[in-house]
């Protein structure tokens, strides 16, 4: 089982839509939660940082976790063409004796006017 | 320049060639890093530099060779690569104390023949 699993789409979906995105994760030593965005030809950029279960609202985004289930979520309200982008998300842990991120595969998102 | 600048954006080069990737970070940070991005898997850390020490190789073969020679400068030297080291290298920074928060260069895509 991979640690870090993300369904790489790809997804699309019409103008204004909620879009959900998620991923899953095997290892219960992983701390912090993060959500990168890396548009086409760009890297990836920090979008949201999460480290506890439940909710993180940053404008139209929100960012869930749910250390439980050990699944963690990106919605998107009112979708936008501008938000066409792959979403990466990343988690961090304490591996020999540093810390480091592991990332998902990636799910590539078009948003169609 | 701002953020995380990479050159060249582009590189072509054959399995005999010996080129260098650059990486530069104007965020004051003390932690550079090296990622290898291939379609359809996530992104592979390489290397990890603090203070300009080497911290990290995850077993990256020999044809590929970092330096730092300040906390500021990273760069990648490529020598007899294969066509499989084909793919987008990033290179990232951050605070030594804050791994979890990594900046992104935008990449150079390289194309070994």
């Amino acid at each position: 089982q991979k640690e870090v699993e993300q369904d790489p789409g790809p997804l699309s979906v019409p103008e204004g839509a909620i879009v959900s995105l998620n991923c899953t994760y095997s290892n219960s030593a992983f701390q912090y939660f993060m959500w990168y965005r890396q548009y086409s030809r760009k890297g990836p950029e920090l979008l949201m940082y999460t480290y506890s279960s439940g909710n993180k609202e940053d404008g139209r985004f929100t960012a869930q976790v749910d250390k439980s289930s050990k699944y963690i979520s990106l919605f998107i309200r009112d979708s936008q063409p501008s938000d066409s982008a792959t979403y990466l998300c990343a988690m961090s842990v304490r591996r020999g004796g540093s810390e480091k991120l592991v990332f998902g595969k990636g799910t590539k998102l078009t948003v169609n006017p | 320049e701002t953020g995380v600048t990479q050159t060249p954006r582009h590189l072509v080069m054959g399995m005999t060639n010996k080129k260098s990737l650059k990486c530069e970070q104007h965020l004051g940070h003390n932690a550079m890093y090296w990622y290898k991005q291939s379609a359809k898997k996530p992104l592979e850390l390489m290397f990890v530099y603090n203070f300009k020490e080497q911290t990290e190789n995850n077993s990256v073969p020999s044809r590929f060779s970092p330096e730092c020679p300040n906390s500021s400068h990273l760069f990648l030297h490529l020598h007899t690569l294969q066509p499989e080291d084909s793919a987008l290298y990033l290179c990232a920074s951050s605070q030594v104390s804050r791994p979890d928060t990594q900046y992104f260069g935008p990449g150079t895509r390289l194309t070994v023949l």
